[in-house]
């Protein structure tokens, strides 16, 4: 089956770095995003990586290693709005985008 | 650019009741939407892909007769819930792609409507 891990709860300081895991077991690939989603709120394009390496976004970066089927997401400079889930979703080999179930990351001052 | 309008944002209804829930890509061309359901503190779960002009695909376990789709424009996909009932209540969200999608193009959600069955 396909399967998408990513932890369900990180919780990090205000101004610090945090590093969200993903892993994933997927028919084929296609790419894997990162979307941040608020409380009650649809989610939000964050970033996307096809090929290994660092893709960097300004406070937020995400990494992918296709041979470990394993990608993460850091998050710099951490302020109390990035307070958030954090999906991670895999294209596979048929293009349908497979969701892990969230992180949700709680800033604390 | 790039915007997709959900309505309602939320709705209160009676078990037994339908309700329709509108996606609009306002700035750009929709050739495929997608329906999420999201119940608390779970990921999005795919309930159906509609196509522009054909009839959706529903992901298994999702019941067509129950959850109507309708995508008759490149604009505009309606989702239906019909006879609803207190286990219906959740978050329904869609999103849509563009008419000349890249393998890198992120999909465009709409706000979200959020559903509670009496």
């Amino acid at each position: 089956g396909q399967n998408i891990d990513q932890p369900t709860e990180m919780t990090a300081t205000e101004g610090a770095i945090v590093q969200i895991n993903c892993t994933y077991q997927t028919s084929g690939f296609n790419g894997l995003f990162w979307y941040q989603q608020h409380a009650g709120e649809a989610p939000t394009f964050l970033s996307y990586n096809v090929l290994d390496g660092l893709e960097e976004k300004g406070r937020f970066s995400s990494f992918l290693s296709r041979s470990k089927g394993y990608s993460y997401l850091l998050l710099k400079e951490l302020q109390m709005k990035d307070s958030a889930s954090y999906l991670c979703a895999v294209k596979d080999s048929n293009y349908q985008l497979i969701w892990g179930a969230g992180t949700k990351l709680i800033i604390k001052p | 650019g790039a915007v997709v309008s959900q309505h309602p944002s939320w709705v209160i209804c009676k078990s037994g009741t339908s309700v329709k829930i509108e996606c609009r890509s306002l700035d750009f061309q929709a050739t495929t939407m997608f329906w999420y359901r999201q119940f608390p503190k779970q990921s999005l779960m795919l309930m159906a892909t509609s196509n522009e002009g054909s009839k959706a695909t529903y992901e298994q376990g999702v019941e067509k007769d129950k959850f109507l789709i309708n995508h008759a424009s490149l604009t505009l996909s309606t989702l239906t819930v019909t006879s609803a009932h207190p286990e219906d209540s959740s978050f329904y969200i869609c999103s849509a792609r563009g008419i000349t999608p890249s393998e890198s193009s992120p999909l465009h959600f709409g706000n979200g409507t959020r559903l509670t069955v009496t």
